[in-house]
């Protein structure tokens, strides 16, 4: 099936510090890209709606000005945690679907990152 | 808008007993409805999804899921579980092809011998 990479798997970094984390679709191009936040032992919040070329749809209750979200092509998708504080500690999880295909398929996900701030 | 209810938030059974992880869902449009799987600090692994067609549909790993639209739900089964199939497990809805997920809460699938 369909490939998508989130790197980097796990970053520490000090409180005050901005953190990029890339989702790439391998073998597919996405349009759109979906970013979610996942807090231990629960589900998958949907922060953010990723569009290529213009600019992404949060969330309410999700701050856009700390999380920067940037579409430049129709494989990739960057998150950036800016100023982060421990409170932002947290699994984050990319997904994308394949909507040049035009056809309704599952969400393809990547592997996660998990953030630590100390 | 969109809901996804799982109505277990844990399921312990012993290896190679039956197992029904329960999901209703709310949606006032056509829904697209899908099962992941997510192991300890990893992304999430599609097991099975229903786009239309036959209610019942067949996933990876033995486990298949119904369609009720009368009972608005989507439960997920396996008639013989394995150690292996210890994980999260994701109920998660969408109204159109290109829009999020929106997931439940999970449900924690313990099995032991």
């Amino acid at each position: 099936g369909a490939v998508v990479s989130q790197h980097p798997s796990w970053v520490i970094c000090k409180s005050g510090t901005s953190v990029k984390i890339e989702c790439r679709s391998l073998d597919f191009q996405a349009t759109t890209m979906f970013w979610y936040r996942q807090f231990p032992k629960q589900s998958l919040m949907l922060m953010a709606t990723s569009n290529e070329g213009s600019k992404a749809t949060y969330e309410q209750g999700v701050e856009k000005d700390k999380f920067l979200i940037n579409h430049a092509s129709l494989t990739l998708s960057t998150l950036t945690v800016t100023s982060a504080h421990p409170e932002d500690s947290s699994f984050y999880i990319c997904s994308a679907r394949d909507t040049v295909r035009g056809a309704i398929t599952e969400a393809f996900f990547g592997q996660g990152t998990r953030l630590t701030v100390v | 808008a969109q809901s996804v209810t799982q109505l277990d938030s844990q399921v312990p059974v012993f290896e190679e007993a039956p197992v029904e992880l329960r999901c209703n869902y709310s949606s006032s449009v056509s829904v697209y409805l899908f099962w992941y799987v997510q192991y300890p600090n990893q992304g999430l692994q599609l097991l099975l999804k229903y786009l239309s067609g036959s209610t019942l549909v067949k996933g990876i790993n033995g486990f298949e899921a119904e369609f009720n639209k009368s009972q608005t739900s989507f439960h997920l089964r396996k008639p013989s579980v394995h150690i292996s199939d210890t994980a999260e497990y994701f109920c998660a809805v969408s109204d159109q092809a290109g829009t999020a997920l929106i997931f439940g809460k999970g449900t924690t699938l313990s099995v032991s011998s």
